[in-house]
């Protein structure tokens, strides 16, 4: 079955520590989104990728890489400059045109230990 | 600016007590409308998408309608495993941005 598989599900990361949320979809998708979600702050967009070699910043970009080198992974480095960095971090996919939905992956949670 | 507000935040029914939600939303141009379902600590799951004004959907005991200004999505004799958090989300013509509300977070007690 087609989907988004993101890992893992439980992360914890230490001050001054960089950690990388891995997200991978066969969906044959050309953009995919990370979005953050707080309690009460519904998803915001930390970054998204219309194309392969090619992302731009959203809302909340500080603090936060990614890169494309593959259309099918989309990984996100959340880094020591994120001060706060715990949340629920979802990954998503669209076919990059028209309206059609995004496809959400099962998220990861992130926590500072 | 593209924006995007659910009402109310929290909502508690009764089992069998119909209720709606509200999803405003500003946009330049409106290409979809979409309405997820998001249960604790897992990923939204995709109820409808609505594109134009007039348009209603339907899916069990959830209905969707849109007007150019705001979504209902109306929950008919809701039961228990209804409960979750409802999110809305608006896609603007010309881009790949979706705009998400905060969600509305329904009870429904047995």
């Amino acid at each position: 079955d087609g989907g988004i598989t993101q890992s893992p599900k439980y992360l914890f990361r230490k001050e001054g520590q960089n950690v990388t949320l891995s997200c991978e979809q066969n969906l044959n998708h050309d953009a995919m989104y990370w979005y953050r979600q707080d309690p009460g702050q519904g998803l915001r967009l930390i970054y998204y990728s219309q194309i392969v070699n090619d992302f731009q910043k959203g809302d909340i970009a500080e603090g936060y890489s990614v890169s494309r080198e593959k259309k099918e992974s989309f990984p996100l480095t959340v880094t020591s400059a994120q001060k706060n960095p715990t949340a629920f971090y979802l990954c998503a996919s669209h076919r990059g045109w028209g309206n059609e939905k995004l496809f959400f992956g099962s998220g990861t949670q992130l926590s500072v230990l | 600016e593209d924006q995007v507000t659910q009402s109310p935040e929290a909502l508690r029914l009764q089992e069998g007590e119909s209720s709606s939600l509200n999803c405003s939303y500003t946009v330049s141009g409106l290409r979809g409308l979409f309405w997820y379902r998001q249960d604790p600590g897992k990923g939204p799951e995709f109820l409808f998408t609505l594109y134009s004004a007039g348009e209603e959907k339907e899916k069990e005991r959830l209905k969707a309608t849109l007007t150019k200004k705001e979504s209902f999505l109306h929950i008919t004799a809701p039961k228990p495993e209804d409960s979750a958090t409802y999110l809305c989300a608006v896609q603007a013509v010309g881009g790949n941005q979706f705009y998400f509300g905060t969600g509305t977070s329904l009870t429904v007690i047995p």
